[in-house]
């Protein structure tokens, strides 16, 4: 199983709401990752948990906070954003290096 | 730094016809080098890889080899297919991060 889910696949929120994205792998992968990926560009590292700690933070805003409850969750809770964090965001996995494994993303509108 | 520089696109072929897709790096040290795809609406799966010099990825009919005289790592395939059509991103492995090139919309017409 090299799989990467993540839920929702779509989410809609207002600048005053609190949303959380979910991403899960059963590959016993010790590093897990946010990635932001805005139309026509590449992803964007934003996170790296390496055993279900913080390891990388790409300088991202407070408004974006993550979580890893144990070595097969990821959370990405969402507080006060912007219309410009509209995207999509990604979750990928590795065990070391070098292959990383993505999700199907979850594509996120901020009204 | 850490930079990757791919081939300007978009690319469109039409079916049957060879594809190459140009993929040049910048890095300290050895890094790995992937190819993945993305179609539309979805995340993107890794195609192919290369751990060092002169090793050649293949999946699915595409290849690409490790150069590490000229640092490129060219995306080839012998004949494309419609269901080809996607965003490529070529990309070395720094430490714990992926640096991606720039994506190459590629459109193979029937």
């Amino acid at each position: 199983d090299t799989e990467v889910t993540q839920t929702p696949k779509h989410l809609v929120m207002g600048m005053t709401n609190k949303k959380s994205l979910k991403c899960e792998q059963h590959m016993g992968h010790r590093a897990m990752y946010w990635y932001k990926q805005k139309a026509k560009k590449p992803p964007e590292l934003m996170f790296v948990y390496s055993y279900e700690k913080l390891s990388i933070n790409e300088s991202v805003p407070s408004r974006f906070s993550p979580e890893c409850p144990n070595s097969s969750l990821l959370n990405l809770h969402l507080h006060a954003l912007q219309p410009e964090d509209s995207a999509l965001y990604l979750c990928a996995s590795s065990q070391g290096a070098p292959a990383t494994f993505f999700g199907q993303g979850t594509r996120l509108t901020v009204v | 730094g850490n930079s990757v520089t791919q081939m300007e696109g978009p690319v469109t072929l039409s079916e049957e016809a060879f594809l190459t897709i140009n993929c040049t790096y910048t890095a300290t040290g050895y890094p790995s080098l992937f190819w993945y795809v993305q179609y539309p609406g979805e995340g993107l799966q890794l195609l192919l890889k290369a751990t060092k010099a002169d090793d050649k990825g293949s999946n699915k009919g595409f290849e690409a080899t490790y150069r590490k005289e000229t640092t490129s790592f060219h995306l080839e395939k012998g004949s494309v297919q419609v269901s080809d059509s996607a965003v490529y991103f070529c990309a070395l492995s720094f430490l714990q991060k992926l640096v991606f090139g720039q994506g190459t919309r590629l459109t193979i017409n029937p």
